[in-house]
């Protein structure tokens, strides 16, 4: 479902480092997911996608992983980059929706040279 | 890939009057597009969808009437806040999607437009 927050909860990482960014869903009816980068003042950005039908995801540098069971997705980014510095948003659709996505709380990720 | 166009980027206007957005679908028919709202430091919130040739369908507490959706062909989407008030500064976003495929499924956003009402 729709979400709300008055802060981004941060991950903070040494450059090089793996980050992992996690993001619970609501409605067990979604069954498709996005994760999206949204830089300051701009739109989000598609990262990787996955269906429900899928469990694990792979893309360059990404890895994005669904958990159905407990309604958990994550996402893995391998070396971490001081461009990979952005706010992350999941994103689900629901089966029977008009096609509109939900988008989660966000992470934001911090970067350390 | 495809692209959607936003405009104006940044604006701002005084409270109560009106503001009008638009959202265009570059290079593909955007049948059905989306509008959302985002407050800082906090999430996409899905104000309304928006169908070509029919009315817009508003989600809960989002006011139809002041946030007047208009689908006119199938690359333009406007959002018009009328009578804006201090509260409805905001950045708001459009997605637009196309059936032909792309990533994402082949959702694509516009780059916001930060909206100030003084």
């Amino acid at each position: 479902g729709e979400s709300v927050g008055l802060h981004l909860p941060t991950l903070s990482v040494q450059e090089g480092d793996n980050s992992i960014i996690n993001c619970a869903y609501s409605n067990s009816a979604s069954d498709y997911f996005i994760w999206y980068k949204q830089e300051s003042g701009k739109g989000p950005q598609f990262i990787i996608d996955i269906r429900s039908n899928m469990d694990k995801r792979q893309g360059q540098r990404v890895t994005v992983l669904l958990n159905k069971t407990v309604k958990h997705l994550s996402l893995q980014i391998a070396a971490t980059q001081p461009g990979d510095s952005a706010v992350y948003f999941c994103a689900e659709q629901s089966r029977g929706s008009q096609g509109n996505l939900i988008f989660g709380k966000g992470t934001k990720l911090s970067v350390k040279p | 890939g495809a692209v959607v166009s936003q405009h104006p980027s940044r604006v701002i206007c005084k409270s109560g009057t009106s503001v009008k957005i638009e959202c265009r679908s570059l290079d593909f028919q955007a049948t059905t597009m989306f509008w959302y709202r985002q407050f800082p430091k906090q999430s996409l919130m899905l104000m309304a969808t928006s169908n070509e040739g029919s009315k817009a369908t508003y989600e809960q507490g989002v006011e139809k009437d002041k946030f007047l959706i208009n689908h006119a062909s199938l690359t333009l989407s406007t959002l018009t806040v009328t009578s804006a008030h201090p509260e409805d500064s905001s950045f708001y976003i459009c997605s637009a999607r196309d059936y032909g495929g792309g990533a994402g499924y082949g959702y694509t956003f516009g780059s916001g437009t930060r909206l100030t009402v003084v």
